[in-house]
């Protein structure tokens, strides 16, 4: 079935660095999807891209797509303590299935202030 | 807060027993979503309800049953529980039949001793 993997599992960093997760997947993407995880808390919707090669900025976030819709970037640029959480990828279900979301692992962000 | 409610928050009980999660989606959201998230597996969707119908299924257990009343709340069954089967329960909701962009519950932390 669909594998939506991503690295690092962990990042560590000061306050002020930037900060890089990266999504692959098995196959071919429609589209893809950034979620954000505080501590304690439930996914929440960052972002949605669907072209191919397309790149979305939110304030300090840049999102990227890449050119054969298999892979995915989020990038942070002078991470802030409010940064903190996991950031899933998440791919729409190959198929028949293309109702349900497919989340990697996720990238676990803390932040040293 | 994403409009959306589940109940309880925490759950404990034993093995071999039956539990009953409990979701209400964000106002005029049609479509529920049932994901399970654990350390080691990450967040796994389970069952997809539009509307009061079974719309996709991923990884759940047979031991595992949900429907969607006609005031489109919903509810997942968990029975025969295992230790295995502790895990944050999300809920989310969105208005359409395929929306990737889904808004979660605070979930239900149970755990089976």
């Amino acid at each position: 079935g669909q594998q939506v993997m991503q690295i690092p599992q962990y990042q560590h960093v000061q306050e002020g660095e930037d900060f890089t997760t990266y999504c692959n997947s098995s196959t071919t993407l429609s589209n893809i999807q950034w979620y954000k995880q505080r501590p304690g808390g439930h996914p929440v919707f960052l972002i949605q891209l669907v072209k191919s090669g397309e790149v979305k900025k939110q304030k300090r976030l840049t999102f990227q797509f890449g050119e054969a819709k298999k892979n995915s970037s989020l990038h942070i640029t002078a991470t802030q303590t409010t940064d903190v959480g996991t950031y899933f990828c998440a791919g729409p279900g190959s198929g028949g299935s293309n109702y349900k979301l497919t989340f990697g692992k996720g990238t676990l962000l803390t932040v040293n202030p | 807060d994403s409009g959306v409610t589940q109940t309880p928050k925490h759950l404990i009980t034993a093995t071999g027993q039956r539990v009953t999660l409990r979701c209400s989606p964000r106002s005029g959201d049609l479509s529920v979503y049932w994901y399970q998230q654990s350390l080691d597996q990450g967040l796994q969707f389970l069952i997809q309800y539009y509307n009061g119908e079974e719309r996709a299924k991923g990884n759940i257990l047979e031991r595992f049953s949900a429907q969607q009343f006609p005031d489109l709340h919903s509810e997942l069954n968990l029975s025969s529980l295992e230790l295995g089967d502790s895990a944050l329960y999300f809920c989310a909701s969105s208005s359409r039949l395929a929306s990737y962009e889904q808004y979660f519950g605070p979930g239900t932390r149970l755990t089976v001793t």
